[in-house]
């Protein structure tokens, strides 16, 4: 059974330049969670949904990011446009009526 | 409303136990704990719910004191493949499932 799937793993981009980042949750959950993950501020979450619908954003640090859910199986996190201090690894997570957890493998984002 | 973790780091010989602690200043419903390891994405070790109940899996165990608002983690004869850093995340209410995690506490078992 696939896990979580996140792509890319790994983007470099100068800033002012869009990222997006995408993630494909595990079949049959009904909750996704979008988390940032620094030295500084640890993991942090940003949004999360519920049956593709976004239920708590007060984690999204300005209107430069956004996140959608368009159907059960793909989300996307995007931030437009991207400035050096957004750099971390970016996390999806889905779970199953919210209890356990299960983490994607990360994007690590860089922004130059 | 971030928890706080205690210690930040601890090294210990294989063999040797630990203790993780995760204070909250809000009272709480449940506490998630989670390992990662370098490089990898955090895994799901355990959740305790309000009610002060304690959990176990293999050697690692861990309580919840709902009064005292926080949860305590206890590794016991640690192996070097408890190294990586423990979290904990921790939830306000029985909705949402949003969870806010402390910063991690950095374990390093040596042989």
């Amino acid at each position: 059974d696939a896990g979580v799937i996140q792509s890319p793993r790994h983007e470099v981009t100068e800033m002012g330049q869009e990222v997006t980042l995408r993630c494909k949750p595990i079949s049959g959950h009904d909750y996704l969670f979008w988390y940032r993950q620094t030295m500084m501020r640890g993991l942090e979450l940003l949004i999360y949904f519920n049956n593709n619908v976004p239920i708590d954003d007060s984690g999204m640090p300005e209107d430069r990011f956004s996140a959608k859910m368009p159907n059960a199986s793909f989300s996307t996190l995007k931030i437009q446009p991207s400035e050096p201090r957004d750099s971390a690894v970016y996390f999806c997570a889905s779970s199953n009526r919210g209890i356990t957890q299960y983490f994607g493998p990360g994007t690590r984002l860089t922004v130059l | 409303q971030q928890p706080v973790q205690s210690p930040q780091a601890v090294i210990l010989r294989e063999g040797e136990d630990a203790v993780i602690n995760c204070s909250s200043s809000k009272a709480l419903y449940s506490v998630h704990w989670y390992r990662q390891k370098h490089g990898e994405a955090p895994v799901f070790l355990m959740i305790l719910l309000k009610g002060g109940e304690q959990k176990g899996h293999d050697k690692i165990s861990a309580s919840f004191n709902e009064k005292k608002q926080q949860s305590s983690l206890y590794l016991t004869a640690s192996q070097l493949s408890y190294s990586g850093t423990y979290f904990c995340g921790t939830e306000f209410s029985n909705s949402g499932y949003a969870l806010n995690f402390g910063k991690g506490t950095s374990l390093l078992v040596t042989p």
